[in-house]
């Protein structure tokens, strides 16, 4: 079964640092997705992490996906108010139809 | 516009009543799925379908019924509705043959039983 575990459940950032989330997935999987949400909304995909050594940049977000050792991480760079949230990462299942298995998520506050 | 949306956005119900929260998406994806919210759960499938008429249950199925007898709607109903199923609901769907492309998720439905 495919499980998938996110630390740290929780990030306080400062403004301007560096940061990063690690995602771990316990079995084999051929995508790897992420996803925010911001308090009350509904869920904005960021990444989608199709092969090994992808990766992926987005403003001062960055998503890279090692499938060798089942992780993926989220660097923040220069962190800013504007990115606080809450961030999934999310894992397809081998047995597929398209499910997800997502992580329980990390909640980030920004403050300056 | 297209999208996906669903319906109502809130809602209030008492214990054992009958609900259905609707899902209606415009791009004719082939997969679609229902996700509860809850502190501490991160989204966990209720249930998803492949197509028209095919379902199946996900992660915590019970006290849910699902149907989808056109593909851009599918429908959730809780038959009985209990306190424990007081959560956030989200609909999404995604293309069978794009699985490069992601989930896409609606607004969410806020139901609180009472």
């Amino acid at each position: 079964e495919l499980k998938v575990e996110q630390n740290p459940l929780f990030l306080s950032m400062q403004e301007g640092k560096n940061y990063t989330i690690y995602c771990n997935y316990s079995t084999t999987s051929d995508r790897l997705y992420w996803y925010r949400q911001d308090p009350g909304k509904s869920l904005e995909s960021l990444f989608v992490l199709l092969s090994n050594g992808a990766v992926k940049q987005e403003g001062r977000l960055m998503a890279s996906l090692d499938t060798k050792a089942r992780l993926s991480t989220l660097h923040i760079t220069a962190a800013v108010h504007d990115l606080s949230a809450t961030y999934f990462c999310a894992a397809l299942r081998a047995d597929s139809w398209g499910k997800l298995q997502f992580g329980a998520g990390t909640q980030v506050v920004v403050t300056p | 516009d297209a999208g996906i949306t669903q319906s109502p956005r809130y809602k209030i119900t008492e214990t054992g009543r009958q609900v259905t929260l609707m899902c209606h998406q415009t791009w004719s994806h082939s997969y679609m799925f229902w996700y509860r919210q809850d502190l501490g759960h991160g989204l966990r499938l209720i249930y998803y379908s492949a197509a028209a008429d095919i379902t199946d249950k996900g992660e915590v199925p019970d006290g849910y019924v699902v149907s989808r007898s056109k593909t851009e709607n599918f429908p959730l109903t809780l038959e009985s509705a209990t306190r424990s199923q007081t959560s956030v609901y989200f609909c999404a769907s995604s293309e069978k043959y794009r699985a490069y492309q992601p989930q896409h998720f609606g607004d969410g439905t806020r139901l609180s039983i009472l």
